[in-house]
């Protein structure tokens, strides 16, 4: 199967610019997380999606983050306007469903090869 | 608060030794699950083990092995036979109760040496 996909690969853009980043996660997957991993720092959790709902949401930094997940497929992260500070790599990973029952398989989240951001 | 803490930020191993990557973690929930990710200098995020809190039996995959300490609430990786291939950044993570929301460490960078 396809695994999760991510778009664009690497960002470079100048303070007060606007950026999207896409997210494909795998095909059936409810689940859709997105993570950011800031240069040499812990990877810190964004949002969660459950199909196109926001589950959770009190990891985005602020108002300049909008995410979004059109019929509970692919989702976008935009920043707008993009600081200095939002220079990272931006992951979106993605699960079939939660619980932490029998069978890993269900719980694990699969990863994109994630978006680098250079906000300059 | 910090959940998840990775006390070493780099070790090196020779190539074909087992080396030993720490990981505490803190929660009052009795029900969560414990990872293991790998991420090689190419990005990508790869899916180790998993150990879930009432599993009674220390998880193995390979040359991967998980040593759970639930009373010390430890969740240490193991990895054996060390190959040049392992050189990475191994990072420990934690889901809570039956949503998602994965919480990671720091990250341990493990360089194997021949």
């Amino acid at each position: 199967e396809a695994g999760v996909t991510q778009f664009p690969s690497h960002s470079v853009i100048e303070k007060g610019q606007t950026v999207t980043l896409r997210c494909d996660p795998i095909s059936g997957h409810d689940n859709l997380y997105w993570y950011r991993r800031v240069m040499g720092k812990e990877i810190k959790f964004l949002l969660h999606f459950v199909k196109e709902s926001k589950q959770d949401e009190s990891g985005m930094p602020n108002n300049r983050f909008l995410a979004e997940r059109t019929g509970g497929t692919y989702s976008t992260l935009k920043v707008q306007p993009a600081e200095l500070e939002d220079s990272g790599v931006y992951f979106c990973a993605s699960s079939q469903y939660s619980g932490t029952g029998e069978g890993s398989g269900a719980n694990v989240l699969t990863f994109g090869a994630g978006s680098r951001l250079t906000v300059l | 608060a910090q959940k998840i803490t990775q006390t070493q930020p780099g070790m090196f191993v020779q190539e074909k030794e087992a080396v030993t990557l720490d990981c505490t973690y803190d929660t009052s929930d009795p029900s969560y699950g414990l990872f293991w990710y790998k991420q090689p200098s190419s990005g990508e995020m790869i899916f180790l083990i998993y150990q879930g809190s009432y599993d009674q039996q220390n998880a193995t995959e390979g040359r991967y092995s998980l040593n759970f300490q639930k009373a010390r609430k430890s969740a240490n990786l193991v990895i054996s036979a060390s190959q040049l291939g392992d050189s990475a950044m191994y990072f420990c993570a934690m889901r809570e109760g039956s949503w998602g929301k994965f919480q990671f460490g720091a990250g341990t960078q493990v360089v194997v040496t021949p």
